[in-house]
């Protein structure tokens, strides 16, 4: 089977950095998405990580650690845009997405 | 523009009354897939397909019904609507659902009274 672990909310201020975490257990791995979801909006795809490291994508990076089951994605220069849900997700054709990560960023 | 298109994007509805939702992407993707979203439940999976007359469950079928005829469309019907299918439905195609980045419409609103 498959799970996984996210913070439920987190707050932060602008210009600041957070890391939302997401711990997993997988049977088989066949890497990560993050996605991101503004409230009553559709997600949209951040990153895909199947191997370990860091990946960097301007202000976001997502981190993959396959031996501790373990990612993390990094907002730096945090924007009041970037409130939104952080979602990590398995893929695969039963794709199914936890509640995810609530960032609400305060000025 | 590649994009996935659902319709309607909300609509009320009573209980008892078929409805179906249409899904239609322009991006030749094999595979397409219908989640419903609810307040603290996160995306859940109703329906995927593979690819044209594939299709199989995800972990919330019950109620729903799908078909995959044409490779652009997907449509999500419910056959006799409860209110406790009131929700959030998104779909969404990728290329290769296995590992593809998912494109997402942009959502339909129902309520069933």
């Amino acid at each position: 089977g498959q799970n996984i672990d996210q913070p439920t909310e987190m707050t932060a201020t602008e210009g600041a950095i957070v890391q939302i975490n997401c711990t997993y257990q997988t049977s088989g791995f066949n890497g990560l998405f993050w996605y991101q979801q503004h409230a009553g909006e559709a997600p949209t795809f951040l990153s895909y990580n199947v191997l370990d490291g860091l990946e960097e994508k301007g202000r976001f990076s997502s981190f993959l650690s396959r031996s501790k089951g373990y990612s993390y994605l990094l907002l730096k220069e945090l924007q009041m845009k970037d409130s939104a849900s952080y979602l990590c997700a398995f893929p695969g054709y039963k794709l199914s997405f936890g509640a995810g990560t609530t960032v609400t960023v305060r000025a | 523009e590649a994009q996935v298109t659902q319709n309607p994007r909300y609509l009320i509805t009573v209980t008892g009354k078929k409805l179906t939702v249409t899904c239609s992407q322009n991006m030749n993707h094999e595979y397409m897939s219908w989640y419903r979203q609810d307040p603290g439940l996160g995306l859940r999976q109703i329906y995927y397909s593979m690819n044209v007359e594939v299709t199989d469950k995800g972990d919330v079928p019950e109620g729903y019904k799908v078909s995959r005829k044409e490779k652009r469309n997907f449509p999500l019907i419910l056959e006799s609507p409860s209110p406790n299918q009131t929700s959030l439905y998104f779909c969404a195609s990728s290329l290769s659902g296995a590992t593809g980045e998912l494109f997402f419409g942009e959502g339909s609103r129902l309520t069933v009274l």
